[in-house]
């Protein structure tokens, strides 16, 4: 089946501008994930949905960042004022609620100028 | 908190060589452990995983031992070819609350010459 999509796969953007970024998890997951690669590290958790939950946002790295998700389906992660250093690989994640397994999707790769 | 720390690479073997990615990890409870790949123009797929001590994962010829006492969860292949060039990432489950985030390292280039 279909697995996590996430668009735009590039985007170039002023510094100052406001971006939106969207992925459509696996249909059935119940769990999204937003994580952040930067340059030469490792990804850093930013958010993360369950269900009708309320969202887990310990990760999100100033009140720049925000993120919704409507029901189990598309999350969009919007970032205001961005910032170069904003500028990352931005990737989705689902899973099926209690598995463990995250299956991520092929990411979005923004570079604010 | 909770953190993993992988070797730096590039690691850079001949095909057919023995590959060795160490990793450790530090956590409170007992998470799960993962190892994700990132082949060259592809998402993030997970390799492996195991989820308590003495564990083994293994997939495609890869295998990885879930250590309690040393922390660790080295990724081993007794042969590498080309096509395992990638970047490979060790991960842990934390459980932040009732949140399952993946907690990685910084990845690890592997590259295998012909």
């Amino acid at each position: 089946g279909a697995g996590v999509s996430q668009s735009p796969s590039n985007k170039v953007t002023e510094k100052g501008k406001d971006v939106e970024l969207r992925c459509d998890p696996i249909s059935g997951h119940t769990a999204l994930y937003w994580y952040r690669q930067r340059l030469g590290q490792g990804l850093e958790f930013l958010i993360y949905f369950q269900g009708n939950s309320a969202p887990d946002k310990s990760g999100l790295p100033s009140d720049r960042f925000s993120a919704e998700r409507t029901g189990e389906s598309v999350s969009t992660l919007t970032i205001q004022r961005t910032q170069q250093e904003d500028s990352a690989v931005y990737l989705c994640a689902s899973s099926p609620g209690t598995s463990h397994e995250q299956y991520f999707g092929p990411g979005t790769r923004l570079t604010v100028t | 908190g909770d953190s993993v720390t992988q070797m730096e690479g590039p690691v850079t073997l001949s095909e057919e060589a023995f590959l060795t990615i160490n990793c450790t990890y530090t956590a409170t409870g007992y998470p799960s452990l993962f190892w994700y790949v990132q082949y060259p123009g592809e998402g993030l797929q997970l390799l492996l995983k195991a989820t308590k001590a003495d564990d083994k994962g293994s997939n495609k010829g890869f295998e990885a031992t879930y250590r309690k006492e040393t922390t660790s969860f080295h990724l081993e292949k007794g042969s590498v070819q080309v096509s395992d060039s990638a970047v490979y990432f060790c991960a842990l489950n934390s459980y932040g609350g009732a949140t399952n985030k993946l907690i990685f390292g910084t990845g690890t280039l592997l590259a295998v010459q012909p």
